[in-house]
């Protein structure tokens, strides 16, 4: 079965990188992504990687995939106050047809 | 396009009330999902739809919830009787089932509070 597993909580200084990690134990994920919770609102997509894929990098932003511990992570470079939210790891294993299997999410806290 | 719209935002209402909560999803998407969020348990999945029919309803948990999509433009998730553990946000979100990006966009969401 699906089941994606993150850290709850995660607190850094402003300026510091921020790393949050996600393990999932379906092989077959295709598709894995990040999403971001700001506070009272929806979720929103951050970045995603293919799984044939090992690292992605999007301006601050480092997704890195090691497919054979089935381990995701997301770096945030010179973290700012206002990257303090949710962020969830998702899954799904084929395009666009199945729906997406999320951690529980990780609170980063970002101290000034 | 204004995203997908969820109503209300809040909602509180007493045990054993029905409650009704209403999805528009983003013109085109033919794909809608209903999520329910909770400390405890994150983001669970509900049901999903595709084409406006019901593919996967397993996580709904019980026969007190029911999700209708009469057209490509509205769906709605009913709780009928409400009971205080059904207190949660929930969120509906849509996308399209064409191409590898395959971005699921997300309402506001609904928080319920079952007193």
């Amino acid at each position: 079965g699906e089941d994606v597993e993150q850290s709850l909580f995660l607190s850094v200084r402003e300026g510091d990188s921020s790393v949050i990690n996600c393990t999932y134990t379906d092989s077959s994920s295709t598709y894995l992504y990040w999403y971001k919770q700001e506070p009272g609102a929806g979720l929103q997509l951050l970045t995603y990687i293919f799984s044939n894929m090992d690292m992605k990098q999007d301006q601050r932003l480092t997704v890195l995939l090691n497919k054979k511990d089935k381990h995701l992570s997301l770096r945030i470079a010179d973290t700012q106050t206002g990257d303090s939210a949710i962020y969830f790891c998702a899954e799904s294993y084929t395009s666009g047809n199945t729906p997406l299997v999320f951690g529980k999410g990780t609170r980063l806290s970002v101290i000034a | 396009d204004a995203g997908v719209i969820q109503s209300p935002r809040h909602e509180v209402t007493e045990m054993g009330q029905e409650v009704t909560l209403r999805c528009k999803p983003i013109s085109g998407h033919d794909y809608l999902f209903w999520y329910r969020q909770t400390m405890m348990r994150g983001l669970e999945l509900l049901i999903y739809f595709n084409n406006n029919v019901p593919i996967d309803d397993s996580g709904m948990p019980e026969d007190r919830f029911s999700a209708k999509m009469p057209n490509a433009s509205f769906s709605t998730l009913k709780i009928q009787p409400s009971e205080p553990r059904d207190s949660a946000v929930y969120f509906c979100a849509s996308r399209t089932g064409t191409g590898w990006e395959t971005e699921a966009f997300f309402g506001q969401g609904t928080r319920l509070t079952v007193v």
